[in-house]
């Protein structure tokens, strides 16, 4: 079966600029989340979705950030007026409702010039 | 407030010996606890959980962890090292947030296997 998919897999952008980034978790997976990862580091969690409940935002570094999520299916993080301090790997994960376990997507890469 | 230390951020064995990754962690209720891997340029992929069953967890590729909670650890190990094992290792625990459940990511461990 499909798993977790994510678009770009790259985008090099200029500063100032906006980006979006997609996810579409694996179908019937209820719950979605956002990380960043940056070089060498842990990840950090940004944002998660639970079906029709509200999002948990606490992540969100600032208010440049932002995602939406259509019902139980794909996702968009965006970044608006990029800094090169975004510049990271946005790893997209999926999990059935009240399972912890996550399964991964390969992650896109933003590098902001 | 819950919380997971990795306690190594690198660790080097020699191909075929043993691999002992340490992680302790913090949470003030009966916590559900995972390993991940990261293989370079690949995605995340889940080693093992625990979540309240058996104490020793048996996962993918001959690792397992135990957990010891009078000692907060769930450390991972594995009795030979392979070079394929090379990778980043991350140590995760979960935690409810009202009708959520979120999960808190260590920093991670590099293992390299040295020939």
């Amino acid at each position: 079966g499909a798993g977790v998919s994510q678009s770009p897999s790259n985008k090099v952008t200029e500063k100032g600029k906006d980006v979006e980034l997609r996810c579409d978790p694996i179908s019937g997976h209820t719950a979605l989340y956002w990380y960043r990862q940056r070089l060498g580091q842990g990840l950090e969690f940004l944002i998660y979705f639970q079906g029709n409940s509200a999002p948990d935002k606490s992540g969100l570094p600032s208010d440049r950030f932002s995602a939406e999520r259509t019902g139980e299916s794909v996702s968009t993080l965006t970044i608006q007026r990029t800094q090169q301090e975004d510049s990271a790997v946005y790893l997209c994960a999926s999990s059935q409702r009240g399972e912890g376990e996550q399964f991964f997507g390969p992650g896109t890469r933003l590098t902001v010039l | 407030a819950q919380s997971v230390t990795q306690l190594d951020s690198h660790v080097s064995v020699s191909e075929g010996t043993p691999v002992l990754l340490r992680c302790n962690y913090s949470s003030s209720y009966s916590p559900s606890l995972f390993w991940y891997v990261q293989h370079p340029n690949k995605g995340l992929q889940l080693l093992l959980k625990y979540t309240s069953a058996a104490t020793l967890v048996k996962g993918i590729n001959g690792f397992e962890a135990e957990f010891k909670k009078s000692e907060t650890s769930f450390h991972l190990t594995k009795p030979s090292a392979h070079m394929s094992d090379a990778a980043e290792y991350f140590c995760v625990v979960s935690r409810p947030a009202g009708n959520n459940r979120k999960l808190i990511w260590g920093l991670g461990t590099s293992l390299a296997v040295n020939p």
